[in-house]
């Protein structure tokens, strides 16, 4: 099946740093990418949306000036965690599916997540 | 998006089968449903999807009632390593977005 990678696995850095983490689609181009996050025994939250060649899509209450979403090519989109403090230490989740338009159903791909840690 | 109601935890013995019902009333006439299964600190993972009746593949049965407002996740004879959360996602496929509901938290017991 198809593989979303991201990295790096986990991550720990001083508060006001920036982090990059990569997702990467391996054996298929995926003109869409969603980034989520999740913090201890809860649910997985769409953050946003990356789009390929033009800006993501920030769901409600999410700051895009702090989480930068880069999507420049068809198998990588980057979130930048921007200022990091320690609240924003959680588990950040990748997603994309296959490039199949219309009606059809289709399963979502994950990569393996990554722990960031803001000390 | 259609919401997702499911129940938050279940425990089940090994060798039981296991039942996860999730109830979707709003679901919309090209929704499909979506299983997937969640390991602490991993992404999650695809199970199974299905759009009426039955499905099956070689990990899980999903039965979808004629009304399609519920279905029902079946795991045949669970081991400790299908302890996890188990996500029910109703939507159609290609760029929609996936959200996810509270998800049930599986606890098999020796």
């Amino acid at each position: 099946g198809a593989v979303v990678s991201q990295h790096p696995s986990w991550v720990i850095c001083k508060s006001g740093t920036s982090v990059k983490i990569e997702c990467r689609s391996l054996d298929f181009q995926a003109t869409t990418m969603f980034w989520y996050r999740q913090f201890p025994k809860q649910s997985l939250m769409l953050m946003a949306t990356s789009n390929e060649g033009s800006k993501a899509t920030y769901e409600q209450g999410v700051e895009k000036d702090k989480f930068l979403i880069n999507h420049a090519s068809l198998t990588l989109s980057t979130l930048t965690v921007t200022s990091a403090h320690p609240e924003d230490s959680s588990f950040y989740i990748c997603s994309a599916r296959l490039p199949i338009q219309g009606l059809v159903g289709t399963e979502a791909f994950f990569g393996q997540g990554t722990r960031l840690t803001v000390v | 998006l259609a919401k997702t109601t499911q129940p938050i935890s279940m425990d089940s013995y090994e060798g039981q089968e296991v039942n996860i019902t999730c109830s979707h009333n709003n679901i919309a006439t090209n929704d499909y449903i979506t299983w997937y299964q969640q390991f602490p600190s991993q992404g999650p993972r695809f199970i199974i999807q299905g759009y009426k009746t039955k499905v099956t593949n070689e990990v899980a049965s999903l039965f979808i009632p004629a009304d399609r407002k519920s279905s029902t996740l079946s795991l045949p004879r669970v081991s400790l390593s299908d302890t996890a959360v188990y996500y029910c996602l109703v939507g159609r496929g290609g760029y929609q977005k996936v959200t996810f509901g509270t998800g049930t938290k599986l606890q098999v017991i020796p």
